[in-house]
Formats: C-alpha cells, structure tokens, sequence
C-alpha cells in the first residue's frame, strides 16, 4: 500500500532562517506530487506541484521553492523566511485520471 | 469570486444529521470530492462522485450532486463528536489533473 511521510511534524524558525521540508510516498511510482499551505486552519493555497524528477511548476509567487531530486522525493525550501510565511504546510500525492490526493500529516511551521 | 465555495461554520447536536454545502463554478468538473481534516492533522479523503452521478452513499455519508446548479452537499446521518472537524469540497476539471479546494467548513457537533 501506499505511505506519504512529511517531516518534521513542527518547526519554529526564526526570521531570515532557512528552511527545507521533506516529503517522500511509498509503494508507487512516478506520482505526482503537491506542496499545499494552509493559514489559520483554513483554505488550501497549492504552493508547487511536480509530475516527474526535476519538473517544478509553481503556483504562487514568493521566496519558497521545491525540489524533486528523486521520483518519491519533494522538497519545499527557502532561503530567508518571512514572518507571513507561518502556516501549516501540507504534502500530497496524487496518480491518474480522476485525481485523488492523499495528503501527509503536515508541518506546522511558526517563524518568529 | 472563488471558484468553490462553502460556508465556514455548521453547529450541529450529537446524532442529528449534518448537511455540508458547497457550490463550484466549472461546468467542466468531472471529480470532485470531500476531504475531512482533523485538528492539526493532514487531510483525508472522505468520499468522491464522478460527474455523471446525482448520489453516492457510504455508510454514514451521502453525496449529492445537482450539476445544473453547481451544488454539491454532504450529509452526515447520526453526527458523532468524533465528526467534529474542516469538511473541504474539491474539484477536479477535463482540463487538467489538479484540485481546486473550497475554503472548508468548520463542522461541531454538541453533546
């Protein structure tokens, strides 16, 4: 069966730190692959999303970027965060037509 | 305006039924789906209708859709505490493979 892991479950960084978040699936192959954040405990903002190695669309402007270095493997960075860059930070995979996604357990990220 | 949309709160006592709404504005939509988000956790897929279907039912839940209107709802028979949760609507469209999600709906259920 399918597993989605993201770490760490919590991080508090301080202004202008960086940071690099860590998604990896289990028991597929060339997934498609999702970074979500969500303020506040509420709406879902799509941040990038991948469908293979390499391959980074991003959805929204900003100092955050992603990296898929491995097919299973997707990374969510940034050099210097931002105060407003706060959230819970979600990671997803999803696969074929009629695309469900199935979502890690988040990583609550606090900058201060 | 946004391209899906919920209401952001429902009330409900324990063991009534709970009916969350959403409304979309693609035509296009052939998925769409609801997810449950437990406090601080991820979000886990509930249920999904594929656009040429009018119900679906699960046990507890029933999807409905009414594509003239762009409405979609789910209704929860029995609401449990355990329930208490954001219930997100979501679509997908024949142009693409991505989801576009509603702003969620905070669900509480009273003892």
């Amino acid at each position: 069966s399918q597993t989605i892991h993201q770490w760490p479950a919590t991080l508090v960084q301080p202004v202008g730190s960086p940071l690099s978040l860590e998604c990896t699936v289990e028991g597929t192959s060339n997934p498609n692959l999702y970074w979500y954040r969500q303020a506040a405990g509420r709406g879902l903002q799509l941040l990038f999303y991948s469908v293979g190695i390499g391959q980074i669309s991003s959805e929204v402007p900003q100092n955050l970027s992603a990296s898929r270095p491995q097919d299973r493997q997707f990374i969510l960075s940034s050099k210097k965060l931002l105060l407003s860059d706060s959230g819970f930070y979600l990671c997803a995979w999803g696969q074929g037509a009629g695309e469900k996604l199935f979502f890690g357990s988040g990583t609550q990220l606090s900058v201060l | 305006g946004e391209d899906v949309e919920q209401s952001l709160f429902l009330s409900v006592r324990e063991g009534d039924s709970s009916v969350i709404n959403c409304t979309y504005t693609d035509s296009s939509s052939t998925y769409l789906y609801w997810y449950k988000q437990e406090p601080g956790a991820g979000l886990q897929l509930l249920t999904y209708i594929f656009s040429n279907m009018d119900m679906k039912q699960d046990q507890r839940l029933t999807v409905l859709l009414n594509k003239k209107d762009k409405h979609l709802s789910l209704r929860i028979a029995d609401t449990q505490t355990g329930d208490s949760a954001i219930y997100f609507c979501a679509e997908i469209r024949n142009a693409g493979n991505m989801l576009t999600f509603g702003g969620g709906t905070r669900l509480m259920v009273k003892p």
